[in-house]
């Protein structure tokens, strides 16, 4: 079965700072793998998907993230960090090929931006 | 982003009483999940859909059941709700290559 961990529940950042979310996955398969962002009140919405097309992956709000086969990574970053990045991050993994595969949370990384 | 609403947007109600979540989808995707999401947990599968009046079971099915009758309809039913069942739901489509998710903007349960 595939999973996702992610390491840190809770990341703080100063404004302008580099932003770093740690995602690993286990899978015998390099699968597809996203990360979804969560603002309060909201439901989430994809930041960046990972489909063996490209290793270094760009996403929306200045988001990237890279696939690293050997380290079983998938971590997310931003160069500089800005106060409406605060929110929560989730990574999540699914099989490869279409068909609605489910997708596999981590338990998410709670993002704050201090100034 | 796909086009999905969920109604109601807030629900209290007592212990024992049956709940109906609804979802809806203007986007015409052929599966549709229920998921809830509790602190510490993450998201949980409650149960998904891939096509009309096909449904299978989640993680954490106990306690709920789903219906689809139309392609842009799933509806999340609680027979009789208990304060465990307090909690974010949240309703996701999927119509893509890569099983990437879209959902609505959730639904906050508390069961009395």
């Amino acid at each position: 079965a595939q999973s996702v961990t992610q390491l840190g529940s809770h990341v703080s950042v100063s404004e302008g700072a580099l932003v770093l979310l740690r995602c690993n996955y286990s899978s015998s398969v390099p699968p597809y793998l996203f990360w979804y962002v969560q603002y309060p009140n909201q439901g989430l919405q994809l930041l960046l998907k990972y489909t063996s097309a490209a290793t270094l992956v760009k996403g929306i709000n200045g988001f990237e993230a890279e696939f690293k086969k050997s380290e079983t990574s998938f971590h997310l970053t931003k160069p500089s960090a800005h106060m409406s990045d605060a929110a929560e991050y989730f990574c999540a993994v699914s099989p490869l090929g279409g068909g609605g595969n489910k997708l596999t949370f981590g338990t998410g990384t709670q993002l704050k931006v201090e100034l | 982003d796909a086009g999905i609403t969920q109604s109601p947007r807030h629900k209290v109600t007592e212990t024992g009483t049956p709940v109906t979540l609804r979802c809806h989808q203007t986007e015409n995707h052929r599966y549709m999940y229920w998921y809830r999401q509790d602190p510490g947990h993450g998201l949980r599968l409650i149960h998904y859909s891939y096509g009309v009046k096909d449904t299978d079971k989640g993680e954490v099915s106990d306690g709920y059941s789903v219906s689809r009758s139309k392609t842009e309809d799933f509806l999340l039913t609680l027979e009789s709700a208990t304060s465990s069942q307090t909690s974010v739901y949240f309703c996701a489509t999927s119509g893509g290559s890569y099983n990437e998710q879209f959902f609505g903007p959730g639904t906050r349960l508390t069961v009395l």
